[in-house]
Parts: structure tokens; C-alpha cells; sequence
């Protein structure tokens, strides 16, 4: 079975300051890691996803997130929150092998960017 | 590309009543996903498809919930008889490659 965590409900980042929000998993196999981001009122967007290779990901708006074995994390980050950034954020986990399109989801973490 | 479609996006009904969501995935994917979010239970996979047959229903809470993708460009996701408990949103997803879905606007679904 797989399982993601997201510790925190919520993060509160000023405007301009590094953000960070976490996630681990627990996963057998070799994990298929992806930050999805929900603004309100809509579906879920793809940020950016870690298959293998670099353990820096670089995605959308500015995103990026490392990925990090020893500690099965995969923290989501940024140098510079934006107002704009702020919406709830999904951390999910896949497993390279069969059902590697189903993916689990964490319960979301809210960013507010406040100005 | 108009991406993942769902119909309607709001609907409204009362206990007892049959609802039908409806979704048309971006054309090409092979991988159609059916998700219910609930501010209780978070993001919750109920069933998905690959070629239009399910490959795992084991989410899908009761037999109350059924869903059917008769060909590739359209699937649907009936509850009956409803129930107050269902209201949520309901998301369907798109992808052709593993893990990267497409998500659809989806359903708020009120049961009164």
C-alpha cells in the first residue's frame, strides 16, 4: 500500500519570503512523486513530478521540489511567494509497476500568501 | 485543446433522487479517473478506467455508486438512490502517461 503525509493543514508565508510545504510517503517500490496545485472553484493542476534521475525538480510558476530517499520527503519549495500562489496544494505518490497510474493523494495543505 | 469536460457543474437534488455526472476526457488518453473531495475525507479515488474498462472499483463507497465508460470520449458516474452523505465534488480525471492527470472542473453535488 501506498500513503503520502502532508504535516501541516496550513502555511502562512509573507509575500516575497522563501515558502515550503511538506510532504512524505511511504511507498513499495520505487516511487512516481507530483505536487498538484487547486485554486478555488477548480480542478486539480499538475505542478511537477520526480520519476527518476535529479533529485531537484523544477515545475510550473516557479515551483520546485526535492526529493530526498533517506528521508521519503518530497517537500515542495519556492524562493519568493507570490499573493498569487495561494490555493491548496496536493503532494500524491505512484510506485513504478503495475497500477502506476493510480496515484494516492494527501489531504491538502492551504498556502496563504499574505500581502 | 478544451481539456477535461465534466457535466453539469452544479447540481442540485433531493434524497431518494438518481443523479448522473457525466465527463469527456482530452481526447487521446487512454486513463479515465472518478474522484470524490470532501472537506472530511480529502481526495478520494472511487473508480478508473483504461480503454474504457475498470480497472479497480474499490473505492466506489456502496453499490449505490455506478460508473460506465461505454467508449473513449465519454464516461458517467450514477448514484441511486442518493443520499445526503454523497454531496461533495466530484472530479474526473484524464492522462496517457503515468501519474500526470488531467482534472476535469468538476460536480458540486448538493443532496438535500
Amino acid at each position: 500500500a501506498q500513503s503520502v503525509a502532508q504535516p501541516e493543514d496550513q502555511v502562512n508565508v509573507a509575500e516575497g519570503n522563501p515558502l515550503t510545504v511538506k510532504c512524505t510517503y511511504s511507498v513499495s517500490g520505487n516511487p512516481y512523486l507530483f505536487w498538484y496545485v487547486q485554486y478555488p472553484n477548480r480542478g486539480l493542476q499538475f505542478l511537477l513530478k520526480y520519476i527518476t534521475g535529479d533529485n531537484l525538480v523544477k515545475g510550473s510558476y516557479g515551483f520546485e521540489a526535492e526529493f530526498n530517499k533517506s528521508q521519503t520527503s518530497f517537500h515542495l519549495k519556492k524562493p519568493s511567494a507570490l499573493v498569487s500562489d495561494s490555493a491548496l496544494y496536493f503532494c500524491a505518490v505512484g510506485y513504478s509497476g503495475a497500477g502506476s497510474y493510480q496515484l494516492t493523494f494527501g489531504k491538502g495543505t492551504k498556502l496563504s500568501v499574505i500581502p | 485543446d478544451a481539456g477535461v469536460i465534466q457535466s453539469p457543474r452544479h447540481e442540485v437534488t433531493e434524497m431518494g433522487q438518481e443523479v448522473t455526472l457525466r465527463c469527456k476526457p482530452i481526447s487521446g488518453h487512454d486513463y479515465l479517473f472518478w474522484y470524490r473531495q470532501t472537506m472530511m475525507r480529502g481526495l478520494e479515488l472511487l473508480i478508473y478506467f483504461n480503454n474504457n474498462v475498470p480497472i479497480d472499483d474499490s473505492g466506489m463507497p456502496e453499490d449505490r455508486f455506478s460508473a460506465k465508460m461505454p467508449n473513449a470520449s465519454f464516461s458517467t458516474l450514477k448514484i441511486q438512490p442518493s443520499e445526503p452523505r454523497d454531496s461533495a465534488v466530484y472530479f474526473c480525471a484524464s492522462t496517457w502517461e503515468p501519474g500526470t492527470q488531467y482534472f476535469g472542473p468538476g460536480t458540486r453535488l448538493l443532496v438535500l
